[in-house]
């Protein structure tokens, strides 16, 4: 069976600082990989998608930015982090087809300090 | 441009009884419809989807979902409310046309189950 691991689970880090998050996938080959950040418990903003090693599509320009150095692993990155990059964090990945649905990990819940 | 709407913001339902949270959607053509749930500090889980077929969708947990095409709807229902429901709920859309297309997700309703 296909599984999601993200970490870490929290993390609190300084302004100024760099971020990164890891997310990979077993179980699967070729999937589709996305970033989420979701604010104050609500709505779902799509930070990143890649359908492939080494291609990322960004949706929102900010102080972000991903990875995807093998098949099945998604990193998301900040050279210097802001106070407004806090919320939580939530990596997902889905099959190719426009008809399969997402499968999210247990997100990372970011305190800029 | 695609778009999902939750208008409620909250539904309140008392357990045993039935519960709706409603979803409405603006997409050409027909879309893929989803519904997801969220527990605290968890990430979603999916419930159900409309691909193609009978309007209503059978999914996880006794949820089931109605697909309204003129009304541009896919509600989310159960027949019997159980306080471990209470979470939020997320109805999604994606195009139906080929190539990549992207989710987009409603801004959640919490439903909250009053035993």
């Amino acid at each position: 069976s296909q599984t999601i691991h993200q970490w870490p689970a929290t993390l609190v880090q300084p302004v100024g600082s760099p971020l990164s998050l890891e997310c990979t996938v077993e179980g699967t080959s070729n999937p589709n990989l996305y970033w989420y950040r979701q604010a104050a418990g609500r709505g779902l903003q799509l930070l990143f998608y890649s359908v492939g090693i080494g291609q990322i599509s960004s949706e929102v320009p900010q102080n972000l930015s991903a990875s995807r150095p093998q098949d099945r692993q998604f990193i998301l990155s900040s050279k210097k982090l802001l106070l407004s990059d806090s919320g939580f964090y939530l990596c997902a990945w889905s099959s190719r087809g426009g008809n399969t649905e997402a499968f999210f990990g247990q997100g990372t819940r970011l305190t800029v300090v | 441009a695609q778009s999902v709407a939750q208008p409620e913001d909250q539904v309140n339902v008392a357990e045993g009884n039935p519960l709706t949270v409603k979803c409405t959607y603006s997409v050409s053509g027909n879309p893929y419809l989803f519904w997801y749930v969220q527990y605290p500090n968890r990430g979603l889980q999916f419930l159900l989807k409309y691909i193609t077929g009978d309007n209503l969708v059978k999914g996880s947990y006794g949820f089931e979902a109605e697909f309204n095409k003129s009304q541009t709807s896919f509600h989310l229902k159960k027949p019997s409310a159980l306080v471990s429901d209470s979470a939020l709920y997320f109805c999604a859309v994606r195009p139906r046309s080929g190539g990549y297309q992207k989710v987009t997700f409603g801004t959640g309703t919490k439903l909250q189950v009053i035993p």
